[in-house]
C-alpha cells in the first residue's frame, strides 16, 4: 500500500551546525504534510506542517521543503541545539482520507 | 494550547484481560485518533472518530474496538488483550487545519 519512508535512520550532526532530514513518500494524493518531533518518553510534538500548493515553509528555525515532483519532503533545522536531538517523523495525508500516515522515523543526534 | 490527555502513562495487564485506554481533548475537536507506535514500525492507525459515535477502522484495527460516546473523550479497548498488544498506544486530535496533537501516550504491557 502506501507508504511514507525515511532515508536516513540516525543522523548526527554537531552543535550550531544545520540539519537536513528527508522523507520520500509514496502517494501521489497526498495533499498534507507535517514534521514532528518526538522525544524519549513522550508523545510526537507538532513541528510545522505544509500543503501540497506550497513548496516551502518557514518557521522558528525550521523550513520544510516539498518537491511534488520527486514526491519527497525534508525538515531543515538551522543552528541545531542540543534541545534538538529527538527522533523526528514526517507524515502525509490524503485529505479524503482524514487520517495520517507515518514514517518511521530518523534520530537526530547532536554532538556538542 | 491544545491538550490531550491519557488517563494512564504506564499500564500492565495480563493476557485476557479487559483493557481500556481513556483520552480526553479540551479543544472540541471533531477528530481524535489512535494509533500505536513500536520501534522500527512507526505509529500505525488503529482506528479514528470523526464525531461523536463514529468510527472507522485505520491500518491494524484487529483486536481493538473503540468508543466515542462524547465529543471530548475517545477510548481504545482491547477485548482480551494479548502479549503482541504490548505497545506505546498515541491519542491524537485534529485541529480544523488538519494538525494533529498527541497526547504523552500510554505504554502497555500484556504479560
Amino acid at each position: 500500500g502506501e507508504s511514507v519512508g525515511l532515508h536516513l535512520p540516525t543522523l548526527s550532526v554537531q552543535e550550531g551546525d544545520n540539519s537536513i532530514i528527508n522523507c520520500a513518500y509514496s502517494n501521489s494524493a497526498s495533499d498534507y504534510f507535517i514534521w514532528y518531533k518526538q522525544e524519549s518518553g513522550k508523545g510526537p510534538q507538532f513541528i510545522i506542517d505544509i500543503r501540497s500548493n506550497m513548496d516551502k515553509r518557514q518557521g522558528q528555525r525550521v523550513t520544510v521543503l516539498l518537491n511534488k515532483t520527486v514526491k519527497h519532503l525534508s525538515l531543515q533545522i538551522a543552528a541545531t541545539q542540543p534541545g534538538d536531538s529527538a527522533v523526528y517523523f514526517c507524515a502525509e495525508m490524503d485529505t479524503g482520507r482524514r487520517a495520517l500516515t507515518f514514517g518511521s522515523g530518523t534520530r537526530l543526534q547532536v554532538q556538542p | 494550547d491544545v491538550k490531550v490527555t491519557q488517563s494512564s502513562r504506564y499500564l500492565v495487564k495480563r493476557t485476557g484481560e479487559k483493557v481500556f485506554l481513556e483520552c480526553v481533548q479540551d479543544m472540541d475537536h471533531e477528530n481524535m485518533f489512535w494509533y500505536r507506535q513500536d520501534p522500527g514500525l512507526g505509529l500505525r492507525l488503529i482506528y479514528f472518530s470523526y464525531d461523536v459515535k463514529m468510527k472507522e477502522k485505520g491500518d491494524i484495527p484487529e483486536g481493538y474496538s473503540v468508543s466515542r460516546e462524547k465529543k471530548e473523550r475517545f477510548s481504545l479497548i482491547l477485548e482480551s488483550a494479548s502479549t503482541n498488544q504490548t505497545s506505546m498506544y498515541l491519542c491524537a486530535s485534529r485541529g480544523p487545519y488538519n494538525e494533529q496533537f498527541f497526547g504523552p501516550g500510554t505504554r502497555l504491557t500484556v504479560l
